[in-house]
């Protein structure tokens, strides 16, 4: 497809088990990024991956929290030991445009709706 | 680091009304300003920007102004649609910062037929 592609598209978990969410960014999108939406809330930063360079990970709120980005294509989010606090809706995103540029055109998948119970 | 308000966070129009969304940002260092439009079940899109070299942009019914000494823009729907309801989110970044963006809280718009 053309877009941001993530999955699932819904999941739930216990609270303590681990979880990984997937996303497929748009081909040839350089910069990748992760961000968090609790319910009736903005936006919250978590991540950004740009090529090859170390990722901006000031945003993510715990250190059960990592990702990673494998052949500058598809990253992967996991939660370890999950809480009920992390239920919201993961939200990827890729941009064309790297650091410096200020283009800042993000373009978001639908998002992995997650559920700690 | 930036932090970004929106005001309101819900609004209601009757359709053909006008609409209006405020932002205030605190960097002012951040020069790029992006509006989102999300609707249910969706991630955000991407429906219209402005930089801070420009004060005004407008792309047919929508419209963005930028004030930088009072550092706050808003975003302007004109003649409101039925399919103009969603949740419009402000977002603020500036080049140091790569393409990080900062988002406001969010504005639930419902246009009532």
């Amino acid at each position: 497809g053309a877009g941001v592609s993530q999955s699932p598209s819904n999941k739930v978990t216990e609270k303590g088990k681990d979880v990984e969410l997937r996303c497929d960014p748009i081909s040839g999108h350089t910069a990748l990024y992760w961000y968090r939406q609790s319910l009736g809330q903005g936006l919250e930063f978590l991540i950004y991956f740009q090529g090859n360079s170390a990722p901006d990970k000031s945003g993510l709120p715990s250190d059960r929290f990592s990702a990673e980005r494998t052949g500058g294509s598809v990253s992967t989010l996991t939660i370890q030991r999950t809480q009920q606090e992390d239920s919201a809706v993961y939200l990827c995103a890729s941009s064309l445009a790297g650091p410096g540029t200020g283009s800042g055109k993000l373009f978001f998948g639908s998002g992995t709706q997650l559920s700690v119970l | 680091g930036e932090n970004v308000e929106q005001h309101p966070s819900t609004l209601s129009v009757q359709e053909g009304d006008s609409a209006v969304i405020k932002c205030t940002y605190s960097d002012s260092a951040s020069n790029y300003f992006p509006w989102y439009k999300q609707e249910l079940g969706k991630g955000p899109q991407l429906i219209i920007d402005i930089r801070s070299n420009v004060g005004e942009k407008k792309d047919q019914r929508i419209a963005v102004t930028l004030n930088k000494t009072a550092k706050h823009f808003s975003l302007h729907i004109t003649e409101t649609q039925p399919e103009d309801s969603a949740v419009y989110f402000c977002a603020a970044s500036r080049k140091a910062a790569g393409n990080k963006l900062t988002f406001g809280g969010g504005t639930r718009v419902l246009v009532k037929p």
